[in-house]
């Protein structure tokens, strides 16, 4: 079975700075997607990025972007110049191209913000 | 605008009620997912649909109980055998082997009085 792991339950950044939150996560298939989720403390769940797994490239999304690693099976999410409302946990998240709709969920990154 | 709503936003529950959670989309997913989160923890599956007129268990269904009649709907009740509900429900959907993940609803906050 797959799993996500989130190894960081809480990460802080001073404002303006760079942080990079770590997932790893666990599967023998080949053809997968992967996701950073944003949320805020209105508990909105936000998609902030994906990766699909078959892509080389890393994945990006403005101040945000991805570490793809399929060999060590790492997913790292860079947030550069961290602003006040980037303040949420951050879900990784892993689901397979083949199999079932499910989402794999890792455990979860608290983020804070410091001005 | 497509998107999925849940009702209601918070919800009070004496001991021994069953009450029921709302979620609609209009997104035209197939698969709709129910989720609980505990304050400071992650998404827990407790129950799952792919079609209409069928729905799967989760990790943690118990006390807990679905339907899906349509396809824009997926109402979670909480039964009194659910021992301990206060928690954050959220509601999720998706399109068949998507790789755009998951809408999230806004969630309902469910305490018990």
């Amino acid at each position: 079975a797959q799993t996500v792991t989130q190894s960081q339950p809480e990460m802080s950044v001073q404002e303006a700075e760079t942080v990079t939150l770590s997932c790893t996560y666990d599967t023998s298939e080949s053809d997968y997607y992967l996701f950073w989720y944003k949320q805020p403390p209105s508990r909105q769940m936000i998609l902030v990025i994906r990766q699909e797994a078959y892509k080389q490239q890393n994945a990006t999304e403005n101040r945000f972007s991805v570490n793809f690693q399929k060999a060590a099976k790492s997913f790292s999410l860079k947030i550069s110049d961290s602003q006040l409302g980037d303040a949420a946990m951050y879900f990784c998240a892993y689901r397979s191209a083949n199999s079932n709709y499910q989402l794999i969920w890792g455990a979860g990154t608290k983020l804070i913000i410091k001005p | 605008d497509g998107g999925i709503t849940q009702s209601p936003k918070y919800l009070f529950r004496k001991e021994g009620q069953n009450v029921t959670l709302s979620c609609e989309q209009n997104l035209n997913h197939d698969a709709m997912y129910w989720y609980r989160q505990d304050p400071g923890q992650g998404l827990r599956l407790i129950y799952y649909s792919q079609i209409v007129n069928d729905f799967q268990k989760g990790d943690i269904a118990e006390g807990y109980s679905v339907s899906r009649e349509k396809k824009e709907s997926f109402p979670l009740t909480v039964t009194s055998a659910q021992k301990n509900p206060t928690a954050f429900y959220l509601c999720a959907s998706s399109i068949d082997l998507s790789p755009y993940g998951y809408t999230f609803g806004s969630g309902t906050r469910l305490t018990v009085v």
